[in-house]
């Protein structure tokens, strides 16, 4: 099973940019780098996905290392909402395969 | 749009019972997996099912297993429970296509408790 690695955990003050990176060295050419977050006392949700191009949502960006070996999750202006567990994990080449979480990083937001 | 419905939401058991957790997935979704997550830790995948059938299962004993019903749900059933089974368990929902693409939508969970 592909793995990713993540910083424990990160802390950042409101409404400053905060990037949470992620390394997953063992990707293949067919995995999609995914993010989800886990709010207290809630199950993970979805933040964003890709494969090789940086991507934008209305939650976060996504920008993806030109070799793939790395990524970062990019929250333009944090909020104290924002304060969870935030994990990137690899879909493999078809949804049939088991997805793998680690422990992903605790984000504490400062007022 | 109901998202992934779980219940119960809270259970308490006592060591050697059995458990029965059930899951409605999103609508539109025809997979359903199972988590386990224990407190501080990411969650651990337990089985995915798609067509009543088990695809995918992680490293889980046998007294862990599952059923998927002609409408898409799911149950999670825990045989001989040990007080190590005190967790929250999460389910997730998605639909089949042959990419990684396709996004998990998780459930609140299902905390159980074993005394």
């Amino acid at each position: 099973d592909a793995k990713t690695t993540q910083p424990n955990s990160m802390e950042s003050n409101e409404e400053e940019p905060v990037h949470l990176p992620c390394n997953h060295s063992t990707i293949s050419g067919t995995d999609y780098i995914h993010w989800y977050r886990q709010l207290p006392s809630q199950g993970p949700e979805y933040v964003i996905h890709g494969l090789t191009s940086n991507v934008n949502n209305r939650m976060a960006s996504l920008a993806i290392a030109e070799d793939r070996k790395s990524s970062t999750l990019i929250l333009h202006r944090a909020t104290l909402r924002d304060a969870a567990v935030y994990y990137c994990i690899l879909r493999f080449g078809t949804s049939y395969d088991k997805v793998i979480f680690g422990p992903g990083t605790s984000l504490s937001v400062i007022p | 749009d109901a998202g992934v419905t779980q219940s119960p939401t809270h259970l308490i058991k006592t060591r050697g019972q059995q458990v029965t957790l059930r899951c409605s997935p999103k609508s539109g979704h025809d997979t359903v997996s199972w988590y386990q997550q224990a407190l501080g830790q990411g969650p651990q995948f337990i089985f995915q099912y798609y067509e009543e059938e088990e695809r995918q299962r992680g490293n889980f004993p046998d007294r862990f297993s599952g059923h998927q019903f002609p409408n898409y749900s799911s149950e999670l059933n825990v045989n001989a429970l040990l007080l190590g089974d005190s967790a929250l368990y999460l389910c997730a929902s998605s639909f089949v296509t042959d990419s990684g693409a396709n996004v998990l939508t998780f459930g609140a969970g299902s905390r159980l408790t074993v005394l």
